[in-house]
């Protein structure tokens, strides 16, 4: 299948600090990407879809200016978590979907943030 | 999208096939079944998905009922690798809709 590209896998951050975590389709071009968010026993939850060329949608609940999100190109996404704080601490994962049919979606390995 | 209810977790014994419930009740014409797993701290992997006629590919086979309420997902030899958390997912076609992740179910292989 696809592949989607997630770096870095893990990071650990201090608290107030930015990170940037990219997410790539490798082998396809992907005009949506989604961001999720996981916290520890729990399942994963849509914090944004990242259209290329234009704004994403964030769904309630999530901050817009703490959590940008760029769609530069059919084959990258980044989501920078600024002013991080130990709550910002989770596990990030990306995914892509192939055209706009209903093709199976595609995920990243995850990133596993920690700030400190 | 349609609800889906899962067991929270299952069993099963190496070599033997895992069977994985999924209810569907409220799908509605246009939904597909979706399945993905998670293994522990790694991104979702897609299994199988389908629209109302079985399914087969190299992971799994996805069984779905007539009046297309429910499905099973059978992983015909289950291994130690298969120990993950699956999910069944339902969404219409023809969009580039994100995917709802319920809680899943814990399919742990015993040795």
């Amino acid at each position: 299948g696809a592949v989607v590209s997630q770096h870095p896998s893990r990071v650990i951050c201090k608290s107030g600090t930015s990170v940037k975590i990219e997410c790539r389709s490798l082998d396809f071009q992907a005009t949506t990407m989604f961001w999720y968010r996981q916290f520890p026993k729990q399942s994963l939850m849509l914090m944004a879809t990242s259209n290329e060329g234009s704004k994403a949608t964030y769904e309630q609940g999530v901050e817009k200016d703490k959590f940008l999100i760029n769609h530069a190109s059919l084959t990258l996404s980044t989501l920078t978590v600024t002013s991080a704080h130990p709550e910002d601490s989770s596990f990030y994962i990306c995914s892509a979907r192939e055209g706009r049919g209903n093709t199976e979606a595609f995920f990243g390995q995850g990133t596993r943030l920690t700030v400190v | 999208d349609a609800k889906t209810t899962q067991p929270p977790s299952m069993d099963c014994a190496e070599g033997r096939a895992a069977n994985l419930p999924c209810n569907h009740s409220t799908i509605s014409g246009n939904e597909y079944v979706y399945w993905y797993r998670q293994i522990h701290s790694q991104g979702p992997q897609y299994i199988i998905h389908g629209l109302k006629n079985n399914e087969t590919n190299e992971m799994a086979s996805l069984i779905i009922t007539e009046d297309r309420k429910s499905s099973t997902l059978i992983l015909p030899h289950a291994t130690l690798r298969d120990t993950a958390v699956y999910y069944c997912i339902v969404t219409p076609s023809g969009s580039a809709r994100q995917l709802t992740f319920g809680s899943g179910t814990q399919l742990t292989v015993l040795p």
